[in-house]
């Protein structure tokens, strides 16, 4: 059974759109992450949840809007998509925050044109 | 939050030779832990170290930590074409995980 899985995979669209991306986790952790993967494969921290509340929104902007309906879920909507959003993003959970173990998706590669 | 800066940046190697990557760090911490990432795909937790251990072993990895020089180092030993990926460090404090730009590993069959 897949631990943390994201749908879709892969999402090609065109500037301006609105997309989400779905993230579900059945480890029963409480905590949830969203990274963003550039294309020089450093990997940033978006947001974080711990219990569907928010703990953690880096310097994102506000286009993107996670949402945590309940603690095994945490989606990702973006709204008006520029070129500059293209990466892969990668969905991760991990029981408490800090220093545990993280488990990750297999990502969703963005492109937009 | 803590961030850990990889060294180096690429490394390539023949199979069956042992691959050493670097990690250093600015701030104290809780542990450090070892993220391997294949092409396209997501981060795998290998190995976590916690700030009163020295060294730990897992299968072919070894991990140290020196936490009075704010560093650690994770040795693959006899590696395989399957050792092929990025590798990330950790370093834990209180605060959520945040990852650098990793150690591309190739090793060449």
């Amino acid at each position: 059974d897949t631990a943390v899985s994201q749908t879709p995979k892969y999402l090609v669209t065109q500037m301006g759109n609105d997309k989400s991306i779905k993230c579900e986790q059945n480890l029963g952790h409480d905590t949830m992450y969203w990274y963003k993967q550039d294309s020089k494969k450093f990997l940033k921290i978006m947001f974080s949840y711990n219990n569907k509340e928010l703990i953690i929104n880096e310097t994102v902007p506000n286009r993107f809007s996670p949402k945590s309906p309940d603690k095994a879920h945490l989606n990702l909507h973006i709204n008006s998509l520029e070129l500059g959003d293209s990466a892969v993003y990668f969905c991760a959970s991990s029981q408490g925050q800090g220093a545990n173990e993280q488990f990750f998706g297999p990502g969703t590669r963005l492109t937009v044109l | 939050s803590q961030q850990g800066e990889e060294d180096p940046q690429a490394l390539s190697i023949q199979e069956g030779e042992n691959a050493t990557m670097n990690c250093s760090y600015k701030t104290s911490i809780n542990n450090l832990q070892w993220y391997r990432q294949n092409s396209g795909r997501g981060l795998v937790h290998l190995i976590l170290i916690r700030s009163n251990e020295r060294e730990k072993h897992s299968g072919r990895l070894r991990v140290t930590l020196d936490t009075s020089k704010k560093s650690s180092s994770l040795l693959i030993t006899a590696s395989r074409a399957a050792d092929t990926a990025s590798y990330f460090c950790a370093p834990s404090g209180n605060t959520p995980l945040v990852f650098g730009k990793g150690t591309r590993l190739s090793v060449i069959a």
